[in-house]
C-alpha cells in the first residue's frame, strides 16, 4: 500500500524568508502524480503543485517549487519570499497514474508566518 | 456553481442519531470524492463516484456509512447510529474526470456528542 509521510508536524518561517516543508512516499508503482495543497482555517484544500514522476525537471509555480527525487522517493515543497498568507496546514499527496486511485494524503505540516 | 459546495458547515449531532451531508459539485464535473479529515490528519479517501459507473465504495470504514449521486448531481453521504469517532471534517471534491485536477469544498464539521 502506497503511504505519504511528513515528518515535520510544525514550522514557522519568517515573512520573506524561504522555507521548505519535507515530504517521503513509500510506493512500487513508477507512473504516479505527487501534489501538494494548501488548506487555510476555511478548511478547503487548495492544489498548490503537482508533480508527474515521468517528469525529471523540478515543477515550479511562482513562490513555490519542488524538489522531487525520485529514487529517493523524497518531494519536498520551497517557499520563496514567504507572505502571511502562506500561513496554513500543507498537505502532501500521492496518487497512482490508473483506474480510479484516490488521493493519499500524509499528515500535514502547519506552517506559522512570522512577521 | 463557481466552485464545489457543502451543507451544513457544521452539524452537531447526539450519538446514534443518523446525519445526511451534502455536496453540490461543480456543474459539469462527472467525478466526486468524499473524504473525512479527522482532527490532526489528513484525508482519508472514503468512496469515488464517476458518471453512471459503480461507485468506488473501497474507503467506507463500515456499513453505518453510504453515499448516494444521481449522475453527474448532488450527492448526499449518510452515516447511521452516529458514533463519537465519526466526529471529523467531510470533504467533498469533484473534477472532470479522475485524471483531471480536484476542487474541493470547504467540508462539513460534524460533531457527535
Amino acid at each position: 500500500a502506497q503511504t505519504v509521510t511528513q515528518s515535520q508536524p510544525e514550522m514557522s518561517v519568517q515573512e520573506a524568508e524561504t522555507v521548505t516543508l519535507s515530504c517521503t512516499y513509500d510506493t512500487s508503482e513508477s507512473d504516479y502524480y505527487l501534489f501538494w495543497y494548501k488548506q487555510p482555517p476555511s478548511r478547503q484544500m487548495i492544489l498548490v503543485i503537482r508533480q508527474e514522476a515521468y517528469k525529471q525537471q523540478n515543477a515550479t509555480e511562482n513562490r513555490f517549487s519542488v524538489n522531487f527525487q525520485k529514487a529517493a522517493k523524497s518531494f519536498s515543497l520551497k517557499i520563496s519570499d514567504s507572505q502571511l498568507g502562506d500561513a496554513a496546514m500543507y498537505f502532501c499527496a500521492y496518487r497512482f497514474n490508473s483506474g480510479n486511485t484516490p488521493l493519499v494524503f500524509g499528515k500535514g505540516t502547519r506552517l506559522s508566518v512570522i512577521a | 456553481g463557481a466552485g464545489v459546495s457543502q451543507s451544513p458547515s457544521n452539524k452537531v449531532t447526539e450519538k446514534g442519531k443518523d446525519v445526511e451531508l451534502r455536496c453540490d459539485p461543480i456543474s459539469g464535473h462527472t467525478a466526486l470524492y468524499w473524504y473525512r479529515q479527522r482532527l490532526g490528519q489528513g484525508l482519508e479517501f472514503l468512496i469515488y463516484f464517476q458518471g453512471n459507473s459503480a461507485p468506488d465504495k473501497s474507503g467506507l470504514p463500515s456499513d453505518r456509512f453510504s453515499a448516494e449521486r444521481t449522475g453527474e448531481s448532488v450527492s448526499t453521504l449518510t452515516i447511521q447510529r452516529t458514533q463519537q469517532e465519526d466526529s471529523a471534517v467531510y470533504l467533498c471534491a469533484s473534477s472532470f474526470s479522475r485524471d483531471r485536477g480536484r476542487t474541493f469544498g470547504s467540508g462539513t464539521r460534524l460533531t457527535v456528542v
